[in-house]
C-alpha cells in the first residue's frame, strides 16, 4: 500500500540549513513532490523531482532522492524565519493518479 | 493567473447539520480534486473529477458526502449529516499539466469545518 512518513518536528536557528527526510513505499510514484503550508493558507508547490533523477536543485532548494531506500530529502540552505511552516512531501504517479502525503514536518526557525 | 478559489474560508456547525463547499479551479484546469486535511494529518484525497467525470472517490464516504462538478468547471462538496470526525480543512486543487510543472497540482486556501 502507499504511505509516507516524515519527521514530525524540526528546529533550527537562521542562517543554518535545514533538511527534512521523507520515507515512501510506493516504488512505481512517478514524481515526488515538496509542498509548503504556512498558517491559514494551502498547499505551495515548492519544487518536484521525477524519480529517473537523484538531485534536483532550484535555488535554496536541494532535493536528494534515494530510490533504493525510497527515501527523499528536502534540503533549505540559509534557512530565514519566514520558511517556518509545514513541509509535506507526497508522491504521485504519471498523469491524473492522486498524490498521496507524508504527515507533514513543522519546521521552526528562531532569529 | 488566478489561483484556485474556494469558499466559504470558515465554517462552524453542530453535528448532524448540513453544509457545502464551493470551489473554482484554476481557468482551463480539466482535473479538479477535493481532499480532507485533519488537524496534525496531511490532506488525504476525497474525490478526483476529470471534467464533470468522477475519476476516484474510492475514499469519499459515500452515505453522507456528495461532490458534483456538473459543467466541468466549478465544484460543490457537501456533507449531510455532519459527524464531529469531519473537523478538517477540506482543499480543493486542480490539475495543470504540461510546461515547467508538468502534472502539478494548484491548491486554493482551503475551508475550515469546525462540527460541534
Amino acid at each position: 500500500g502507499e504511505d509516507v512518513e516524515q519527521s514530525l518536528f524540526l528546529s533550527v536557528r537562521e542562517g543554518d540549513s535545514s533538511v527534512i527526510n521523507c520515507t515512501y513505499t510506493d516504488s512505481s510514484s512517478t514524481y515526488l513532490y515538496w509542498y509548503k503550508q504556512e498558517p491559514g493558507a494551502g498547499l505551495q508547490l515548492l519544487t518536484y523531482i521525477f524519480s529517473n533523477m537523484d538531485m534536483k536543485q532550484d535555488q535554496r532548494l536541494t532535493v536528494l532522492l534515494n530510490k533504493k531506500d525510497k527515501h527523499l530529502s528536502l534540503r533549505i540552505a540559509d534557512t530565514q524565519t519566514g520558511d517556518s511552516a509545514i513541509y509535506f512531501c507526497a508522491e504521485g504517479g504519471a498523469g491524473f493518479q492522486k498524490l498521496v502525503f507524508g504527515t507533514g514536518t513543522r519546521l521552526l526557525v528562531s532569529p | 493567473e488566478a489561483g484556485v478559489a474556494q469558499s466559504p474560508r470558515y465554517k462552524i456547525i453542530e453535528k448532524r447539520q448540513s453544509v457545502a463547499f464551493w470551489c473554482n479551479p484554476i481557468s482551463g484546469h480539466a482535473t479538479l480534486y477535493w481532499y480532507q486535511q485533519i488537524l496534525g494529518q496531511g490532506p488525504k484525497l476525497l474525490i478526483q473529477f476529470q471534467n464533470n467525470g468522477v475519476v476516484d472517490d474510492s475514499q469519499l464516504p459515500k452515505d453522507r458526502f456528495s461532490a458534483e462538478r456538473l459543467k466541468g468547471v466549478d465544484s460543490t462538496l457537501k456533507i449531510q449529516p455532519a459527524k464531529l470526525e469531519d473537523s478538517a480543512v477540506y482543499l480543493c486543487a486542480s490539475l495543470s499539466s504540461g510546461g515547467e510543472y508538468t502534472d502539478t497540482q494548484y491548491f486554493g486556501p482551503g475551508t475550515r469545518l469546525t462540527v460541534l
